[in-house]
């Protein structure tokens, strides 16, 4: 059975502070989803990748196949980038995903 | 830009009770799925939906929940008889293709919250 750690359960960073989320997994994958539920319960799709490294505007998400380990960062982290960031692997199809428990980002001004 | 919509947001039903949770999807988009999560719990993949039949279900997803398209924009999400336990937030989500590639990403609505008394 598939299972997604990821660490640190918490962080809590200054504004402005580089941010480093990890995620492992047990079993090999296809593709991993990070994703970010905001505050209220809702979520949003950061990135999908399967290999090397996606970046989207201040987020970079990196991921190691052989090593069964994804990585998200945050540059210059902004308060409104506080959230909880769940990392989420392909358990069967695409949509069967099994999902990390998360790791909850405050970021102080 | 087009999103997924979910209704009711929060609905609250007793025990034993029928409820039916509202999706609708992208229009494009041809996969559906329903994931819950409970509170303090990470999210669990329910189903997923293609075609109109079920191509995926967890071991969660039992007699007591169906889904069904009823018509070319809903899908829905129903819980026969409530229990106590299947109080948690039920995201719907939608993606356009399927594939080894991976080539597209999921779209979440924003959760309806069910709270069975």
């Amino acid at each position: 059975k598939n299972e997604v750690e990821q660490s640190p359960q918490n962080l809590t960073a200054q504004e402005g502070e580089f941010i480093t989320i990890n995620c492992s997994y047990s079993v090999g994958i296809s593709a991993l989803h990070w994703l970010q539920q905001h505050p209220g319960g809702g979520i949003v799709s950061l990135f999908m990748l399967s290999s090397g490294k996606k970046k989207h505007g201040r987020l970079i998400a990196t991921i190691n196949i052989q090593e069964k380990h994804s990585s998200l960062h945050i540059t210059a982290s902004h308060p409104r980038d506080s959230a909880v960031y769940i990392c989420a692997v392909i358990g069967g199809s695409q949509g069967n995903l099994i999902f990390g428990k998360g790791t909850k980002l405050s970021v102080k001004p | 830009e087009p999103e997924v919509t979910q209704t009711p947001s929060h609905q609250v039903t007793q025990m034993g009770q029928e409820v039916i949770l509202r999706c609708v999807p992208i229009s494009n988009h041809l996969y559906f799925y329903w994931y819950r999560q409970i509170l303090g719990q990470k999210v669990e993949f329910l189903v997923s939906f293609y075609n109109n039949e079920i191509s995926e279900k967890s071991e969660i997803f039992d007699d007591q929940f169906s889904v069904e398209r009823p018509d070319g924009s809903n899908f829905t999400l129903k819980i026969r008889s409530t229990k106590l336990e299947d109080s948690a937030m039920y995201f719907c989500a939608s993606s356009e293709a399927q594939g080894p590639l991976m080539s597209s990403p999921l779209h979440f609505g924003n959760g309806t919250r069910l709270t069975v008394t």
